[in-house]
């Protein structure tokens, strides 16, 4: 079993839709966790950290649940240029040591 | 501020020669990280640099792969001799702490003829 599981997807939504990944991980000693995006064939950039009280970021919403170790993305109003790779990212006992899930892809059509 | 650099960002040798990587991490990050995305897989986390101490190497794959991180600044991951295996993005990244988000280079795309 992978330390970080993901939906592979494809998930093809129009403009405008709302659209929520999810992401479970086996690691309890999990701290801290982040939404990465990344563009075909470009590196990972951060998207947002994800905290146990929930937090926002414009038209995303990140949601950590500690006791059933899964972690959600939510994207509002969806752009076009939302369409890129997400993935789920633990920080394995704080240590530094990213695990990353195999990514959600997501396409947005006009 | 300058973001991570990585050089090259491409890299096509043969199989049983040597490569040279190289990362230039955000200025003031002592933490240090590599990283390997081999074709259909997850990213995977090969070692990590607190300033010029390895803190971690548990991800390297075997002793073909050798990091360094002299003086605290800039790291190299050489491979020698190189494998058809060894093929994927190689990937730096670095952070002011461990519980901080890290910061990506665009990546080093190696392919092994």
């Amino acid at each position: 079993r992978k330390e970080v599981e993901q939906d592979p997807g494809p998930f093809n939504v129009p403009e405008g839709a709302t659209v929520a990944f999810n992401c479970t991980y086996s690691n309890s000693a999990s701290q801290s966790f982040f939404w990465y995006r990344q563009d075909c064939r470009k590196e990972p950039k951060l998207l947002m950290s994800v905290y146990s009280s929930g937090n926002e970021d414009g038209r995303f919403t990140a949601q950590l649940n500690r006791a059933s170790q899964y972690i959600s993305l939510l994207i509002r109003d969806s752009k076009l240029s939302d369409s890129a790779t997400y993935l789920c990212v633990v920080n394995k006992g704080n240590t530094g040591k990213l695990i990353f899930g195999q990514g959600t892809t997501l396409q947005v059509k006009p | 501020e300058a973001g991570v650099t990585q050089f090259p960002s491409h890299s096509v040798i043969e199989k049983g020669q040597t490569v040279t990587l190289r990362c230039d991490p955000i200025s003031g990050h002592d933490n240090l990280y590599w990283y390997r995305r081999v074709m259909g897989k997850e990213i995977k986390f090969l070692l990590h640099f607190v300033k010029e101490s390895k803190q971690d190497e548990s991800g390297m794959p075997n002793n073909r792969f050798l990091a360094e991180r002299t003086g605290g600044t800039y790291s190299t991951l050489k491979v020698q001799p190189a494998e058809l295996e060894d093929s994927g993005v190689y990937f730096c990244a670095s952070s002011q702490a461990t519980d901080q988000p890290q910061h990506f280079g665009d990546g080093t795309r190696l392919s092994i003829l």
